[in-house]
């Protein structure tokens, strides 16, 4: 079970937009400690895709954002594409654990 | 370009021993924090631990699950992390992958900046 609740999975048809929620305690989210989120392609090593909440490293869309409010923070996917298919995981610090995961969102884009 | 590559990987029986090695290469090693993570197949992330920068003492957090067991190591002169992992059980088989770390250092908080391709440890008699 991870610390960070993650839905299992989404989907969306190309086009549309989808978001992804983690939802943590006041020991992480709540505490104030920043979330981040990575991607997953199919058969690769993950990718950091959102940073500090809601800032994208280099090279990653603008289709991709952020956000985080109070003990939970999302993440927001527009103009769905194809490649976008893949498992997204967010993760965030906790005062005793350290280092937290959500379980993890498999994204089929129907 | 940063570039992470994991070595040391294979098949391993209950109760030994196995070192991962992380080579890194693209960016100035010494400066970061350097973690470990795994994945076993059909399952999530699960962060095994990370070893602080020298300009953070060097010093190290882990896993709960991994804590007594597993030691993470940096050699900075030859850009290269270690995770040496003891007594190994099957729940150990897994991806194992490295990343560059990107250290708070006003509270501690750390993300994940780049990771290596993995590699793949399973343990079997």
């Amino acid at each position: 079970q991870s610390v960070l609740t993650q839905p299992p999975s989404v989907s969306g048809a190309p086009g549309q937009r989808v978001t992804i929620s983690c939802t943590g305690s006041s020991s992480n989210i709540g505490a104030g400690y920043d979330v981040h989120w990575y991607q997953q392609l199919p058969g690769t090593a993950p990718k950091l895709l959102i940073y500090g909440n809601s800032y994208r490293p280099s090279g990653v869309p603008d289709r991709f954002s952020g956000s985080k409010s109070g003990t939970s923070a999302s993440l927001a996917i527009s103009g769905l594409q194809a490649e976008d298919e893949a498992d997204y995981y967010c993760q965030s610090y906790d005062s005793s654990l350290i280092v937290v995961f959500g379980g993890g969102t498999k994204l089929t884009v129907l | 370009e940063v570039q992470l590559v994991e070595s040391g990987g294979g098949l391993v029986k209950p109760g030994r021993s196995l070192r991962l090695s992380c080579t890194a290469s693209g960016f100035t090693f010494g400066d970061y924090a350097m973690s470990w993570f795994r994945q076993a197949p059909g399952k999530g992330l699960e962060w095994v631990g990370f070893i602080r920068s020298k300009a953070y003492g060097g010093t190290t957090e882990y896993a709960a699950s991994v804590k007594g067991r597993f030691t993470i190591s940096r050699d900075d002169s030859e850009s290269v992390a270690y995770l040496q992992m003891s007594s190994l059980n099957t729940d150990d088989a897994a991806v194992y992958y490295c990343t560059r770390t990107h250290y708070y250092d006003s509270n501690g908080e750390v993300y994940f900046q780049h990771w290596g391709q993995g590699t793949l440890v399973t343990v079997s008699s």
